[in-house]
């Protein structure tokens, strides 16, 4: 079983849809948690920080639930610019473990 | 902030040289520096972590000898792919965490190696 294990996708939407990425991670002892976009071709930039008691940043929303060692994002609004690898990141315990992706495609 | 720059962003060798890559924090202090490789619609795979001033450690599988480590100082540390070949093609990125900071890493733009 990976450690991190997300839908690779392709999600494929409209602009201006919600879309929801959903992650889980097998180390219970993970402490920190975080999601990374990569575009094609580029490096990983970090979206955001996901906190247990959830936390929003404009249009994205990420959720953590710990007992089910479960994370999710939530893209409300989608934009074209939103199209890109969206990498599901739990620490274990002083690096980073990254899941394989889940890649989003919004079409106008 | 949190900047942290690689070059050479790509790089063309023979196979049977060595490349260097360099990767720097521009606007913060890194104890700690990972070097990560990446295959086509794989994700990220750990090399090695690099702290300042002591040896590397290397992930299981990832040969020590043929990819050195150097971490310098608190902003740079080097990665030498040594004796390349061309299963060594792939992107390699480096990434660098804050002194003070917590567990999130601040990643290079990456540098693509193609050994022929």
């Amino acid at each position: 079983r990976k450690e991190v294990e997300q839908d690779p996708g392709p999600f494929n939407v409209p602009e201006g849809a919600t879309v929801a990425f959903n992650c889980t991670y097998s180390n219970s002892a993970s402490q920190s948690f975080f999601w990374y976009r990569q575009d094609c071709r580029k490096e990983p930039k970090l979206l955001m920080s996901v906190y247990s008691s959830g936390n929003e940043d404009g249009r994205f929303t990420a959720q953590l639930n710990r007992a089910s060692q479960y994370i999710s994002l939530l893209i409300r609004d989608s934009k074209l610019s939103d199209s890109a690898t969206y990498l599901c990141v739990v620490n274990k315990p002083d690096k980073l473990i990254f899941g394989t992706g889940t890649r989003l495609q919004v079409f106008p | 902030g949190a900047v942290v720059s690689q070059h050479p962003s790509r790089v063309i060798c023979k196979s049977g040289t060595s490349v260097k890559i360099e990767c720097r924090s521009l606007d913060f202090q890194a104890t700690t520096m990972f070097w990560y490789r990446q295959f086509p619609k794989q994700s990220l795979m750990l090399m090695a972590t690099s702290n300042e001033g002591s040896k590397a450690t290397y992930e299981q599988g990832v040969e020590k000898d043929k990819f050195l480590i150097n971490h310098a100082s608190l902003t740079l540390s080097t990665l030498t792919v040594t004796s390349a070949h061309p299963e060594d093609s792939s992107f390699y990125i480096c990434s660098a965490r804050e002194l003070a900071g917590g567990y999130e890493q601040y990643f290079g733009p990456g540098t693509r190696l193609t050994v022929t």
